[in-house]
């Protein structure tokens, strides 16, 4: 079975600082994992994603994400926060099991508040 | 070009009734999936479609839920006999193949059962 878990379900951040959203999967699989934004009232759109390629993946809006094997992790960051990064934020994995369907399996979710 | 577009917006419905989603996908896209987005439950998968195969049930949470896509393209998403805990956000979302693949969502149907 495949899971993530994101550690933090709300992170505060202070406008120009660093952001740093953590999350752990679990596959038995080699993972195809992602991470989505989901703004106030919008739909969900793609940040990110590793397929197994550069474990250093870089996405838009000048976010980025490590997998990390011998961690199990795929912690998202972004050096200087904006205030439009204020968002609710999600890790994903692919299904790669029975079937290999690739439905998404959604971590629970980190509130990103970005104050001035 | 167009993405993911989904109808209504926003439904409200008596407890009892019958309700259809519909969702258009990306033309082109032969992966066609269903999520429902509630407080309590947070983003889970309800169902999957890709091209002729038989659609992946495995997400439905009652059998009062079904869906169907016609000619490989549009899907509707039937929920008969809504209950109150029926409410929440339905997205969808269509994607080139299937696994590893980006998914492209829609922006949502709000249902909500009074």
């Amino acid at each position: 079975a495949q899971s993530v878990t994101q550690l933090d379900s709300h992170v505060s951040v202070s406008e120009g600082t660093p952001v740093l959203l953590r999350c752990n999967y679990s596959s038995s699989y080699s993972p195809s994992l992602f991470w989505y934004v989901q703004h106030p009232n919008k739909g969900l759109q793609l940040l990110l994603k590793y397929t197994s390629a550069a474990t250093l993946v870089k996405g838009i809006n000048g976010f980025e994400a490590e997998f990390k094997k011998s961690e199990t992790s795929f912690h998202l960051t972004k050096p200087s926060a904006h205030m439009s990064d204020a968002a609710e934020y999600f890790c994903v994995v692919s299904d790669r099991g029975s079937g290999n369907t690739g439905k998404l399996i959604f971590g629970q979710g980190t509130t990103l508040q970005v104050k001035p | 070009g167009a993405g993911v577009s989904q109808s209504p917006s926003n439904k409200v419905t008596e407890k009892g009734k019958d309700v259809e989603l519909r969702c258009d996908p990306i033309s082109g896209h032969t992966a066609l999936y269903w999520y429902r987005q509630s407080l309590g439950q947070g983003l889970e998968f309800l169902i999957y479609f890709q091209g002729n195969s038989a659609p992946d049930k495995s997400g439905l949470p009652s059998d009062r839920f079904s869906a169907e896509r016609t000619g490989g393209s549009v899907s509707t998403l039937t929920i008969q006999r809504t209950q109150q805990e029926d409410s929440a956000v339905y997205l969808c979302a269509s994607s080139r193949d299937s696994a590893g693949y980006e998914q492209y969502f829609g922006p949502g149907t709000r249902l909500t059962v009074t």
